[in-house]
């Protein structure tokens, strides 16, 4: 059972903003650094943002990530087809490191 | 180009043993540390744990500590996840991931994943 908590769907339209959030606690988000994973349907899992906010080379800037407190988000602007997949964040927590419960994105 | 390979898909029975592997390639495979996420059907991504190459250092997750072993052969750059009597519910796909060297941490190159299945 994962200790960070997203809501288990998403969706928007084309061009749409849409905002997934990840809810952990003091032990996890609230002292550690949140990264975010994207899976695209029937792919392994790719790093989409580390240390909060930070992209990776090749990631478009309509990808963003804030963290606060013990949650975080995950912005996607200008929401786009290829965008579809699931979304997991992560963080280390005291002995191991934990992802999300994952949000599975559509666009309508 | 940094690539993790993993071996071929797996079907096996309940209590047999299996060893898959994650080669690593384009970078010094003994400065990294390898981990390993499992992902059951239709289910999220869980850390199973991590090993450095270089010293074999290892740790595991709590939830797979005594479940599974994780090692590592530097000298082929090759990382591994084994079972000594696998069970059904050990049927999932398992991806190796690289940690990035970084005082922070998360996971920046993945490989494709093993699918592992058990069944009688």
């Amino acid at each position: 059972q994962s200790v960070l908590t997203q809501p288990p769907s998403a969706s928007g339209t084309p061009g749409q903003r849409v905002t997934i959030s990840c809810s952990g606690s003091s032990s996890n988000i609230g002292s550690k650094a949140v990264n975010w994973y994207q899976q695209l349907p029937g792919t392994a899992p790719k790093l989409l943002i580390y240390r909060n906010n930070q992209r990776p080379s090749g990631v478009p800037d309509r990808f963003s990530g804030s963290k606060s407190g013990t949650s975080a988000s995950l912005a996607i602007s200008g929401l786009q087809s290829e965008d579809e997949a699931d979304y997991y964040c992560a963080a280390w927590d005291d002995s191991s490191y934990v992802f999300g419960t994952g949000t599975k994105v559509t666009v309508l | 180009e940094v690539q993790l390979v993993q071996s071929g898909a797996e079907v096996k029975k309940p209590g047999e043993s299996l060893k898959i592997s994650c080669k690593g390639s384009g970078y010094s495979f003994t400065s990294y540390w390898i981990g390993w996420v499992r992902q059951m059907p239709g289910k999220g991504l869980e850390w199973m744990g991590i090993i450095y190459p270089g010293d074999s250092d290892t740790r595991y997750s709590p939830s797979f500590q005594g479940q599974v072993t994780i090692s590592a052969d530097k000298s082929i750059s090759t990382a591994y996840l084994q079972w000594s009597s696998l069970k059904a519910s050990d049927t999932a796909m398992y991806y190796c991931a690289r940690r990035a060297k970084s005082y922070y941490y998360y996971m920046d190159v993945w490989g494709k994943g093993t699918t592992v299945t058990v069944s009688s």
